[in-house]
């Protein structure tokens, strides 16, 4: 069975610091599929990343930065420099290849709050 | 963009009413999804459905059931309302069958079960 862990419910910073969110999985399969989602107070989920098992390349995307770690079932979250507008939920989820209708499993979330 | 469209953001029915959450996708998109999410416990997967009329039971099945008559419409049903229902529901497309397309989700409906 597969299986996201988001250790941390809730992070509290003070605008412009970085604030790093952990994600660990578990799966048997060789190729398979991570996300990240942010849930704001409005509610709806929005897509942020997807990852492929076999690309382990760091990615930027200007204040987001996201580590995978095939050895240890690794994908952090870096947001640089955040902001009040960084508040929300953050998700990480989990696909497998071939899954049946693109079966996701999510973690628990992180609230990230982000004080002015 | 993709537009995943829920009939309800807030929506309160009393304990053994049958309750419809709706949720249509104007993405031709193959799967659809139904998630409760409840604090501390993130998303759980309700059913999902990967073609026309087709259905698949997810991780909490028990005390709902679903319909998909057209491609575009998926239906949320709860035979009979129970106070431990009462969460917020998500509907979310997806298209593709190899694993690695994102789901796409709605506002999300706020159930209360009184």
């Amino acid at each position: 069975a597969q299986k996201v862990t988001q250790a941390q419910t809730e992070i509290s910073v003070v605008e412009k610091e970085d604030v790093t969110l952990d994600c660990v999985y578990e799966t048997r399969d060789t190729t398979y599929y991570l996300f990240w989602y942010k849930q704001p107070p409005s509610g709806e989920l929005v897509f942020l990343i997807r990852r492929n098992s076999f690309d382990e390349q760091n990615e930027i995307s200007g204040r987001y930065s996201w580590n995978f770690q095939k050895s240890t079932s690794s994908f952090n979250f870096t947001i640089t420099a955040s902001q009040v507008v960084d508040s929300a939920v953050y998700f990480c989820a989990l696909s497998s290849f071939g899954a049946a209708g693109n079966k996701l499993t999510f973690g628990g979330g992180t609230r990230v709050l982000v004080k002015p | 963009d993709v537009k995943v469209t829920q009939s309800s953001r807030y929506l309160v029915k009393r304990t053994g009413e049958k309750v419809f959450l709706e949720c249509v996708q104007d993405m031709d998109h193959e799967n659809m999804f139904w998630y409760r999410q409840d604090p501390g416990l993130g998303l759980r997967l309700i059913y999902f459905s990967y073609d026309v009329k087709m259905k698949e039971k997810g991780d909490i099945p028990e005390g709902y059931s679903v319909s998909r008559e057209k491609k575009e419409r998926f239906s949320l049903i709860l035979e009979s309302a129970s106070t431990n229902q009462t969460s917020m529901y998500l509907c979310a497309s997806s298209t593709g069958t190899g694993g690695n397309q994102p789901q796409h989700f709605g506002d999300g409906t706020r159930l209360s079960i009184l």
